[in-house]
């Protein structure tokens, strides 16, 4: 989804580098998410944001932190990036004002990492 | 949330329906039905989802059995570009959307051929 850009789009880095991935919105929505996925793997959730001031842990948290430094953006960065960290990063947006119940996530186009 | 079954894979004649099925069968009243696809590593995309009824969009049909316990995703006129993977994701709804973790299986495979 064009309204949803994630930078950089593939970064390769070496082991105990600090990385930091941008994810920015032009959708509005209140809520952003950090996904990862590996090959053969469905999506796990890394962090979620339901606004600027609420940060939580997703499944996978360990190894990563997040900013959001607007409503509009929402970082995640890896202090010492370790091989195992190699993977496909996906941040996501939802708006809490389109459901009561139940809110539809849209993904942005992905940042590939490897980390040698 | 409950767990979802899906084919591995699937083939589909191109201008041709494809039917992706899933079963939820400990699906709870109050987890709606999700699909989402994806297009060799790029972004899931949202096709639909729905809670009871059929419901229809731009893309697709979404047929929820009676008993909730299996739905079925319908692309009406498959193209070569609906060759994804299709993720079918059942997920509980809360007010205010509390809990909006989406739990992605392995999906199922569409290869739409020629």
């Amino acid at each position: 989804d064009a309204d949803v850009t994630q930078t950089p789009r593939n970064r390769i880095t070496k082991t105990g580098k600090r990385i930091m991935l941008e994810c920015s919105q032009t959708k509005g929505h209140d809520r952003m998410y950090w996904y990862r996925q590996d090959p053969g793997l469905g999506l796990r959730l890394i962090y979620y944001s339901f606004d600027v001031k609420d940060i939580n842990k997703g499944e996978i948290s360990d190894g990563y932190s997040v900013s959001r430094q607007a409503q509009a953006k929402f970082s995640l960065s890896l202090e010492s990036a370790i091989p195992n960290q190699t993977a496909l990063y996906f941040c996501a947006t939802s708006d809490s004002m389109a459901s009561t119940w139940a809110d539809t996530q849209y993904f942005g186009p992905g940042t590939r990492l490897t980390v040698l | 949330d409950a767990k979802t079954t899906q084919p591995p894979s699937m083939d589909c004649a191109e201008g041709r329906a494809a039917n992706l099925p899933c079963n939820h069968s400990t699906i709870s009243g109050n987890e709606y039905v999700y699909w989402y696809r994806q297009i060799h590593s790029q972004g899931p995309q949202y096709i639909i989802h729905g809670l009871k009824n059929n419901e229809t969009n731009e893309m697709a049909s979404l047929i929820i059995t009676e008993d909730r316990k299996s739905s079925t995703l319908i692309l009406p006129h498959a193209t070569l570009r609906d060759t994804a993977v299709y993720y079918c994701i059942v997920r509980v709804a809360r007010y205010g959307g509390a809990t909006n973790k989406l739990i992605f299986g392995t999906g199922t495979l569409l290869a739409v051929q020629p």
